[in-house]
């Protein structure tokens, strides 16, 4: 395995059940993101984590619950969720010494191809 | 609050027509202009970072500029496996890791 993969690729889930996106990142980075993609909207930053400690919550719904547990893996626990979050959730890793604009190879973010979500 | 706005929303072109996106930004103290490429059911993936005014970055058929209210990717004669969304993102003094993402430029490139 190369890069960032993410699981599943496709989830339908109805609005009570609870589900996990999973991913991996294979690159040796330090920071690991959540982002999420809607039709005719930008890239919506969720959480970052930077060795392994939640250093961005955008003002996330609670029923978004994000877990680092090594610098490798990162899941994003689905609970209860709404129709309108229904999206394409992204994953990305970086080499983040000094954030994004700080150290080297600055600003390039390693994206998976995304989990796509619909809710019932 | 950072804002970013791409232009034109879609953008079709014939093959070897060469043509320019705009991304106009407003931040608070820039850090960093960043340039992605997105196939459809793809992740977005990483062309360019710039930092300053007049700096200019290449790389094949692409050219990312930058001044202080602005950047543009030049395409040159593109080609079919052009066609992409181009995504413009900053990052600005409030966080070490927030890009502010715009809506891209959809091209098509048509042979």
């Amino acid at each position: 395995e190369t890069g960032v993969t993410q699981t599943p690729r496709h989830l339908v889930m109805g609005m009570t059940n609870k589900k996990s996106l999973k991913c991996e990142q294979h690159l040796g980075h330090n920071a690991m993101y959540w982002y999420k993609q809607s039709a005719k909207k930008p890239l919506e930053l969720m959480f970052v984590y930077s060795l392994e400690e939640r250093v961005e919550n955008n003002s996330v719904p609670s029923r978004f619950s994000p877990e680092c547990p090594n610098s490798s893996h990162l899941f994003l626990h689905l609970h209860t969720l709404q129709p309108e979050d229904s999206a394409l959730y992204l994953c990305a890793s970086s080499q983040a010494g000094m954030g994004l604009a700080g150290g080297p190879n600055t600003g390039e973010l390693f994206f998976g191809e995304g989990s796509r979500l619909t809710v019932l | 609050e950072d804002q970013v706005t791409q232009s034109p929303e879609a953008l079709r072109l014939q093959e070897g027509e060469s043509s320019s996106l705009n991304c106009s930004y407003t931040v608070s103290g820039l850090r960093g202009l960043f340039w992605y490429r997105q196939d459809p059911g793809k992740g977005p993936e990483f062309l360019f970072t710039l930092y300053s005014a007049g700096e200019e970055k290449e790389k094949e058929r692409l050219k990312a500029t930058l001044t202080k209210k602005e950047s543009f990717l030049h395409i040159t004669a593109p080609k079919p496996e052009d066609s992409a969304t181009y995504l413009c993102a900053v990052n600005s003094g409030g966080s070490n890791y927030k890009l502010t993402f715009g809506k891209g430029t959809l091209l098509t490139v048509n042979p």
